[in-house]
């Protein structure tokens, strides 16, 4: 089975940087994936890993420790309209089956 | 080039009546897959299908719950005699290629579902 933690919540502040992190356990992995999601709206792609490392993408990134079953997403030079909900999910190996995601971090960005 | 396509956006039914949910996905994708959102929970994945095939339904209830992904036109998921646990957030994504891992998802806007 796959098992898959994120904070529920997180707070920062406009212009601030924030970290929202993201652990999982899984039979297989062949991926991590960032997607972003405004209430009500569809979630949008953000970032994927499958190597150890950061992806760097403008003001977002994200990083992947497959040892550890450790990913983060950082978001920089924050802006009003990311807040939202950041989900992390994992393909297992084969990836027939689609994604497995977290239950999602609402962050909530002050001015 | 138009996103992946859902309707209806919001849909209400009485205990015990039939709901169907439609997905048209992005042009050029093949493979179509089904979540279902529960508030302050996160996305449950409930079938993958290609056209013509279910490919993994793992995750859709054995009763009431059926999907279907024709030759022609919108992939449908289909509930039976629906229950007030089944109100949720419906949501379709496709890919131009299976197993994720090389095509990520690209995700509707999802259909409301509320059984009253």
């Amino acid at each position: 089975g796959q098992n898959i933690d994120q904070p529920t919540e997180m707070t920062a502040t406009e212009g601030a940087i924030v970290q929202i992190n993201c652990t999982y356990q899984t039979s297989g992995f062949n991926g991590l994936f960032w997607y972003q999601q405004h209430a009500g709206e569809a979630p949008t792609f953000l970032s994927y890993n499958v190597l150890d490392g950061l992806e760097e993408k403008g003001r977002f990134s994200s990083f992947l420790s497959r040892s550890k079953g450790y990913s983060y997403l950082l978001l920089k030079e924050l802006q009003m309209k990311d807040s939202a909900s950041y989900l992390c999910a994992v393909i297992k190996a084969g990836g027939a089956d689609g994604l497995t995601f977290g239950k999602g971090t609402h962050l909530i960005i002050q001015p | 080039n138009a996103g992946v396509m859902q309707n209806p956006r919001h849909l209400v039914r009485r205990r015990g009546q039939e709901a169907r949910l439609r997905c048209s996905p992005m042009k050029g994708h093949s493979h179509v897959y089904w979540y279902r959102q529960l508030p302050e929970e996160g996305l449950k994945f409930m079938v993958y299908l290609q056209k013509e095939n279910i490919i993994d339904e793992s995750g859709m209830p054995k009763e009431r719950f059926s999907a279907e992904f024709p030759k022609e036109g919108p992939s449908i998921l289909r509930i039976q005699q629906v229950v007030r646990g089944d109100s949720a957030a419906y949501f379709c994504a496709s890919s131009q290629t299976g197993g994720t891992y090389n095509s990520p998802l690209h995700f509707g806007n999802g259909t409301r579902l509320t059984v009253t």
